[in-house]
């Protein structure tokens, strides 16, 4: 079955760090990605882990433990124009994406 | 980068009408492309499959009748939406995945297109 989860809404201070986490559950793994959506606009990629540990890029990490069914995006230094909905996805083991509902953070000054 | 255009980005018509939406990879080559429908605060919606050569996989719920996909390259999906009804007014993304099947590659979406039907 299809089964990944992630907090709804999330609220943080610019300049900041903000832990976005998201857990699955799938009997078929590829992979699992984060992407940043603005409102109104489409999703845009931020990362992609498939081995366990952290991956860093820039201001943003994501760290994946695959035992564990467990990611989570860390967002530094938060800037107001990272006020915007992150999506976590698995990719399972037809390639498609499954899809989280999205967490909505919230950024103020 | 790799990049998918979407065409048109904004629609408004009277209801009734059938609208096709254009998903083209402009420099990659894409056997997959997948079309999603998101409402206001909702999260994507997987509407459909669509591959190269080959009927379109619709998820469960998704008129296949109603929302016609057709794959005709490896560069371009379309979706028409006929028969439009308010109802339909939506978001609608497409995405594609790069020829190969490496998990590495993740989908490029287009910039979406939003319907309102009258």
């Amino acid at each position: 079955g299809q089964n990944i989860d992630q907090p709804t809404e999330m609220t943080a201070t610019e300049g900041a760090i903000v832990q976005i986490n998201c857990t699955y559950q799938t009997s078929g793994f590829n992979g699992l990605f984060w992407y940043q959506q603005h409102a109104g606009e489409a999703p845009t990629f931020l990362s992609y882990n498939v081995l366990d540990g952290l991956e860093e890029k820039g201001r943003f990490s994501s760290f994946l433990s695959r035992s564990k069914g467990y990611s989570y995006l860390l967002l530094k230094e938060l800037q107001m124009k990272d006020s915007a909905s992150y999506l976590c996805a698995y990719m399972d083991s037809n390639y498609q994406l499954i899809w989280g509902a999205g967490t909505k953070l919230i950024i103020k000054p | 980068g790799a990049v998918v255009s979407q065409h048109p980005s904004w629609v408004i018509c009277k209801s009734g009408t059938s609208v096709k939406i254009e998903c083209r990879s402009l420099d990659f080559q894409a056997t997959t492309m997948f079309w999603y429908r998101q409402f206001p605060k909702q999260s994507l919606m997987l509407m459909a499959t669509s591959n190269e050569g080959s009927k379109a996989t619709y998820e469960q719920g998704v008129e296949k009748d109603k929302f016609l996909i057709n794959h005709a390259s490896l560069t371009l999906s379309t979706l028409t939406v006929t028969s439009a009804h308010p109802e339909d007014s939506s978001f609608y993304i497409c995405s594609a995945r790069d020829l190969g099947h490496s998990s590495n590659r993740p989908q490029h979406f287009g910039d979406g297109t939003r319907l309102s039907i009258l």
